[in-house]
């Protein structure tokens, strides 16, 4: 398909690890991004992964990309009630960013 | 990174009435992005400002409809203009930015959003 898709919604409990699915469309994108936005704010850029990676770690979060499928995951480790937020997929397609509609994170006590 | 200062965060308007919102950002960026987030929906870019050129629409957005200025290098303008409900969304501007050091990682940084609510 032409869209970026995700899941729409993740529940998880505080201190579980959160993973975040995301499937992309173009190949040729060099970057991959994941974007939070918390309730009432913009977009802020959370991490990026290379597209000749295969993973990226930074602190709790974890990147993986699988290029053949064309699927990006975040993974969440420890998740905190100040990570509840709607998380994008994006990718670069004719040099215009394009995000997938966003995975909403609730946090369950 | 680049700050994005955008006004206002919210308000409400009335039918048919028009509502302008601004952007400006604390260097200077060849070009701006202005996208609409309805409800539930991801973030859709309505047209790409460019400063001493008209604005290049994207699909299904027109310049009557969305006039854009870029005066300069570190401003620009949104109009919403013959507001209807359907219009009711949240508006943000963005620009692209360099992250990280010592190799910069290509990437675009946002505004706070315009939330508008149409009456």
């Amino acid at each position: 398909g032409e869209d970026v898709e995700q899941s729409l919604f993740l529940s998880v409990r505080e201190g579980d690890s959160s993973v975040i699915n995301c499937t992309y469309t173009d190949s040729s994108s060099t970057y991959l991004y994941w974007y939070k936005q918390e309730p009432g704010a913009g977009l802020q850029l959370l991490t990026y992964i290379f597209s000749n990676m295969d993973m990226k770690q930074d602190q709790r979060l974890t990147v993986l990309l699988n290029k053949k499928d064309k699927h990006l995951s975040l993974r969440i480790a420890d998740t905190q009630t100040g990570d509840s937020a709607i998380y994008f997929c994006a990718e670069v397609r004719d040099d215009k960013i394009i995000f997938g509609k966003g995975t909403r994170l609730h946090i369950l006590p | 990174s680049a700050v994005i200062s955008q006004k206002p965060s919210r308000d409400i308007c009335q039918r048919g009435t028009s509502l302008t919102i601004q952007c400006q950002v604390d260097s200077q960026v060849t070009m701006m992005f202005w996208y609409r987030q309805q409800p539930g929906q991801s973030l859709t870019l309505i047209a790409t400002a460019n400063q001493g050129s008209e604005a290049t629409y994207e699909s299904g957005f027109v310049i009557d409809k969305f006039p854009i200025s870029r005066p300069n290098l570190t401003f620009s303008t949104l109009t919403v203009s013959n507001l209807s409900p359907e219009d009711s969304s949240i508006y943000l501007c963005s620009v692209e930015a360099i992250y990280g050091s010592p190799r910069g990682v290509y990437g675009y940084t946002f505004g706070s959003g315009t939330r508008l609510t149409v009456v």
